[in-house]
């Protein structure tokens, strides 16, 4: 069976500091993709960063970098110069095999930025 | 522009009544999800769809139902209200390729007093 577990309910940073966000998964399919959204105090989803299993490289978009190691099982996200407006609720997710674009997700993250 | 939207996005309704909750995506999207948020549990899926007439029970489906007659709407619909169904509950909608991210509604919270 697939799973995603995130370990850290709550963590705080200082501003301007980078931030991990742990992430491991359990998966026995060959292809998958592996998700992480920010969900911040106003409720809404937002898309932050996509790897799939067979990327040779860690995503990276912008701030956020995915920090994937795929012997480990873990795509752990990096948020670097953290900002206030980084406070938020963070969830990674799972796509299944190959044919299903359903997703599990994990219990998620509370990131709160000092400043 | 493109959008998912829910309707309503609150709702308080009594036990044992039938509540039907909307969901409307412009993207054409082919893949939709319905997921309920809980603290503790982060999301999990109820049902989703990937095309018309093509519906599939989520991981939590017990005492939901959805049908889907066109591309645009998922509506889900709650039989009858429990009090364990007072929720959050997310629409969102994919494109059929597997690299690409899930697009959210804004969310309904539902009350089941």
């Amino acid at each position: 069976a697939q799973k995603i577990t995130q370990t850290q309910p709550g963590m705080f940073v200082q501003e301007k500091e980078a931030v991990t966000l742990d992430c491991t998964y359990d998966t026995s399919d060959p292809s998958y993709g592996l998700f992480w959204y920010k969900q911040p105090s106003s409720g809404e989803m937002i898309f932050l960063i996509y790897q799939g299993s067979y990327d040779q490289q860690n995503a990276t978009e912008g701030r956020y970098s995915l920090n994937f190691q795929k012997a480990r099982k873990s795509a752990n996200l990096v948020i670097s110069a953290s900002q206030l407006g980084d406070s938020a609720m963070y969830f990674c997710a799972m796509r299944g095999s190959s044919g299903t674009y359903k997703y599990i997700f994990g219990t998620g993250t509370r990131l709160k930025v000092l400043a | 522009d493109a959008e998912i939207t829910q309707s309503p996005r609150h709702k308080i309704t009594e036990t044992g009544r039938q509540v039907t909750l909307a969901c409307h995506q412009t993207w054409n999207h082919n893949n939709m999800f319905w997921y309920r948020q809980d603290l503790g549990h982060g999301l999990r899926l109820i049902h989703y769809s990937y095309g018309v007439q093509d519906t599939n029970k989520g991981e939590v489906s017990d005492g939901y139902s959805v049908s889907r007659s066109n591309t645009e709407d998922l509506p889900l619909t709650l039989e009858s209200a429990a009090s364990s169904q007072t929720s959050v509950y997310f629409c969102a909608s994919s494109m059929g390729q597997e690299s690409y991210e899930q697009y959210f509604g804004p969310g309904t919270r539902l009350t089941v007093t």
